[in-house]
């Protein structure tokens, strides 16, 4: 059965270090997501993501978040600088296409900043 | 006022028992209601959804909408200790682009 996949499952890193997460979400899938969550929080949704450009993105993604489809299999959730604060969860989804409501959501990478 | 709210509970039943998890909104834009589970330190998975107001059944889960009070649930029949996990109420408007959980209420059945 196809899955979402994301690597790394643990990254630890310091303040104020780049880190990308990557996600390989389901091969005829059309729409991507990226959540996070915070431990003992809530899944916050981050943003969303189609035709290779960015459908909708909350408060939290501000100008440190960036996204990119750089092929035709990966999609990734960039963090310029990270802070202590965006120690989480980040959990990447992907869906089929429009009218069909399932997102199918990865395991997860578990981001650390120390 | 918070998006979605959920009491995070936790709730403990016995195996057997008929589990009611709920959780209530303020958007009326929002349109189609899930429920996932999540196991620990795993991705969400979807369980039930329904569009706008109504009743869902599958298997031993039922979902339900009221639209009007702005307020759903799931119910769980027959609870078997497999069921333990974090339930999420999700919700989102046409777009289908910004999907809003709520916090997640533990559920723990005892054999």
């Amino acid at each position: 059965e196809p899955e979402v996949t994301q690597t790394p499952s643990h990254q630890v890193t310091q303040m104020g270090q780049e880190v990308i997460l990557r996600c390989v979400p389901i091969s005829n899938h059309l729409y991507f997501y990226w959540y996070r969550q915070i431990l003992g929080q809530k899944v916050e949704f981050l943003v969303s993501f189609y035709n290779n450009e960015i459908s909708e993105k909350s408060e939290i993604f501000d100008d440190q978040f960036s996204v990119e489809r750089p092929d035709g299999s990966n999609f990734t959730l960039k963090i310029r600088s990270t802070k202590l604060e965006d120690s989480a969860m980040y959990f990447c989804a992907s869906r089929t296409g429009q009218g069909s409501y399932e997102q199918y959501f990865g395991p997860g990478t578990r981001l650390t900043v120390t | 006022q918070k998006e979605v709210e959920q009491d995070p509970g936790p709730l403990s039943v016995p195996e057997g028992a008929i589990v009611s998890l709920n959780c209530t909104y303020s958007n009326s834009a929002f349109q189609y209601f899930m429920w996932y589970r999540q196991y620990s330190r795993k991705g969400p998975e979807l369980l039930m959804y329904t569009y706008s107001s109504g009743n869902k059944e599958d298997g031993r889960f039922t979902a339900q909408v009221d639209k009007s009070s702005k307020y759903i649930s799931l119910f769980i029949r027959d609870s078997q200790p497999s069921d333990s996990a974090t339930y999420l109420c999700a919700m989102e408007g046409y777009n289908n682009n910004d999907m809003r959980f709520g916090a997640g209420t533990r559920l723990t059945v005892k054999p």
